[in-house]
Parts: structure tokens; sequence; C-alpha cells
């Protein structure tokens, strides 16, 4: 079946290190979208790209960046983790025009001591 | 660019009462609305959506309202049963173009 995994699930790391969470689906979907959830500010977006080597900055993009060299794949890069990063991060994707339902994947847990 | 604010933050009813979270956006160009819900330690999933050109749409015990005049849309859950304790999350687009979230509600429903 065709699904949106993330990898790592859980990842403890250190202030100032870099981190890339990988995203990768097999719907072969334009969009994708990465999202943050802290608590009391719902899901709020990083990053997002409508096609290969497309890339636009969301709401909370500092200290992030994404890369889309091909369809399936969406990797999010925090360059030098700060302890404002730790939280859950989700990555999403969906078709294209005229389609709503966003998919999620099933979250990278990022704590930054 | 787009806003989207939710009522209540939480919500607590008993087995059997009827639910309602209520959600206003900022954009008058957005034309999606869809609702997610997330169980403890789960992915969001959509329940249901609903486009700028329809005013209500129903789905066994789900429901949603749009006044696109007042930009706010509701969820409307009845005959609510434990398994529908999680958090809700409103959310509106353009198409499909970025979605901005509300900050979601959390429901429970005591037996």
């Amino acid at each position: 079946d065709a699904e949106i995994t993330q990898s790592p699930r859980h990842k403890i790391t250190e202030t100032g290190r870099q981190v890339t969470l990988a995203c990768h689906q097999t719907w072969n979907h334009n969009n994708m979208f990465w999202y943050r959830q802290d608590l009391g500010h719902g899901l709020r977006l990083i990053h997002y790209s409508y096609g290969v080597q497309d890339t636009n900055k969301g709401e909370v993009s500092d200290g992030y960046s994404v890369s889309r060299s091909n369809t399936e794949d969406l990797p999010l890069t925090l360059e030098s983790a700060a302890s404002s990063q730790t939280s859950v991060y989700f990555c999403a994707s969906r078709q294209g025009a005229n389609t709503g339902e966003l998919f999620f994947g099933e979250g990278s847990r990022l704590t930054v001591l | 660019g787009e806003n989207v604010e939710q009522h209540p933050s939480t919500l607590s009813v008993q087995e059997g009462d009827s639910a309602v979270i209520k959600c206003t956006y900022s954009d008058s160009a957005s034309n999606y609305f869809p609702w997610y819900k997330q169980e403890l330690g789960k992915r969001p999933q959509l329940i249901i959506d609903i486009r700028s050109n329809v005013g209500e749409k129903k789905d066994q015990r789900i429901a949603v309202t749009l006044n696109k005049t007042a930009k706010h849309f509701s969820l409307h859950i009845t005959e609510t049963q434990p398994e529908d304790s999680a958090v809700y999350f409103c959310a509106a687009s353009q198409s499909a173009g970025k979605s901005t979230f509300g900050d979601g509600t959390t429901l429970t429903v005591k037996p």
C-alpha cells in the first residue's frame, strides 16, 4: 500500500548539532509539507513544496531548510539545533490541485538538550 | 496570510450528548475547510471536509457547517461516544495550497 513514512521517529540531540528528518511518500503526490506540533499551538507550517525543485517558507521557517530533488522525498534539516526546536514534527502530502485531504506521517519527536 | 481561530480549547461532554467546535478564518479566498482528528500519540486524520460552494455536509454522526459571509465553520458531533475523545483540528486553505490550522480542541467524552 502507498504510504508516507518519517524517520527517525524519536531523536535526542544537542544544541548546535545539525539534524535531518526524513519524509518519504509513495503516492507520487506533488505537494508536501512539514509542520511542527507544540502544546497549545496546533500545527504550524515550517516549509512546503509543490513539486520537484520547488520549496517555500511557512510561518515558522527560521532555523529550518528543505530540499526537493525528487517527488517522493522532502527532508527537513535543522542547521544548528536549538532547545526551542524541541517538538513533534509531522510531514504531510496531498496530490495537488482540487484535492484537499492531507495525509500525515506518524511524526518525529525531536528533543534538543 | 490566513489566520484560523478555534474554540473552545477543551470540551468535556457526557456520552450521548452533542459536541460543537467552532472556527473562524480571515482570508476570504480560502475555499477548503477540513477537520482532522488526532488520537493520543497518533497522526492527524481527516474526518470530514467542506468546500465553499456547500453550506453543510453530514457523515453519520458528524457534520460540518460553513458560513462564508461570517467566515466561520463548525464541527458537530452527535451521540458522542468515548472513542470520540481526541484532539480535533480545523483548517483552512485555498484548494490544494498550504493549510492553516487552528490550535485544536481537546474533546473528552465521559462514559
